[in-house]
């Protein structure tokens, strides 16, 4: 079974300025895929970006990156030079890999707003 | 290249009734999961489909089936509406069995129950 945590309801930051959001997880699997998406007030949920537990190298897109703590299970995203398009509900996720079954299992999501 | 869709947008039942929602996956998706996203929480697993069969299924009751079709869209069927089935329905497709894939969500179904 697969557990994803995120202990902060809600964020706000400053335009250009630098946010980081928190998620912890606990899964039995050796193999996993962790996530970070966003959903807008338009409701459509959106991936920003995806590790790969085996790789150990962060992934980056663009100005949003992750910190990825494997023995600590710790997995926060960082958001460089915020937008106001950034606002939106961001929401953990992890999906056990190897397999056939593709299941994500969801934090309880941050709300972050991005303040002119 | 269309995306995920979902049919209704919004939907308004009555407690006890039966409601049919319905998804058709991004074109070159052969695999659809369904997820139930109550107001202000993250998106819990209903079930995924595959090869028309039911591969994996959530803790949700036997009030909750679906169905895939040969060209891989999917229906979710939920009977005996409570008002705790109001949500967000979401639907989501993969590709390759959905095992290393990406799952790209539609804007969803919201289900009122009164």
């Amino acid at each position: 079974a697969q557990t994803v945590t995120q202990s902060q309801p809600e964020m706000s930051v400053q335009e250009a300025e630098t946010v980081t959001l928190s998620c912890t997880y606990d899964t039995s699997e050796s193999n996993y895929y962790l996530f970070w998406y966003k959903q807008p007030p338009s409701r459509q949920m959106i991936l920003v970006i995806r590790q790969e537990a085996y790789k150990q190298q962060n992934a980056t897109e663009n100005r949003f990156s992750v910190n990825f703590q494997k023995a600590a299970k710790s997995f926060s995203l960082k958001i460089s030079d915020s937008q106001l398009g950034d606002t939106a509900m961001y929401f953990c996720a992890s999906r056990a890999g190897g397999t056939s079954y593709g299941k994500l299992t969801f934090g309880q999501g941050t709300i972050l707003t991005v303040h002119p | 290249d269309a995306g995920v869709t979902q049919s209704p947008t919004h939907l308004i039942k009555t407690r006890g009734q039966q409601v049919t929602l319905r998804c058709s996956p991004k074109s070159g998706h052969d695999t659809v999961s369904w997820y139930q996203q109550a107001l202000g929480q993250g998106p819990q697993f209903i079930f995924q489909y595959y090869e028309e069969e039911e591969r994996q299924r959530g803790n949700f009751p036997d009030r909750f089936s679906g169905h895939q079709f040969p060209n891989y869209s999917s229906e979710l069927n939920v009977n005996a509406l409570l008002l705790g089935d109001s949500a967000l329905y979401l639907c989501a497709s993969s590709a390759a069995g959905g095992s290393g894939s990406e799952q790209y969500f539609g804007p969803g179904t919201r289900l009122t129950v009164t």
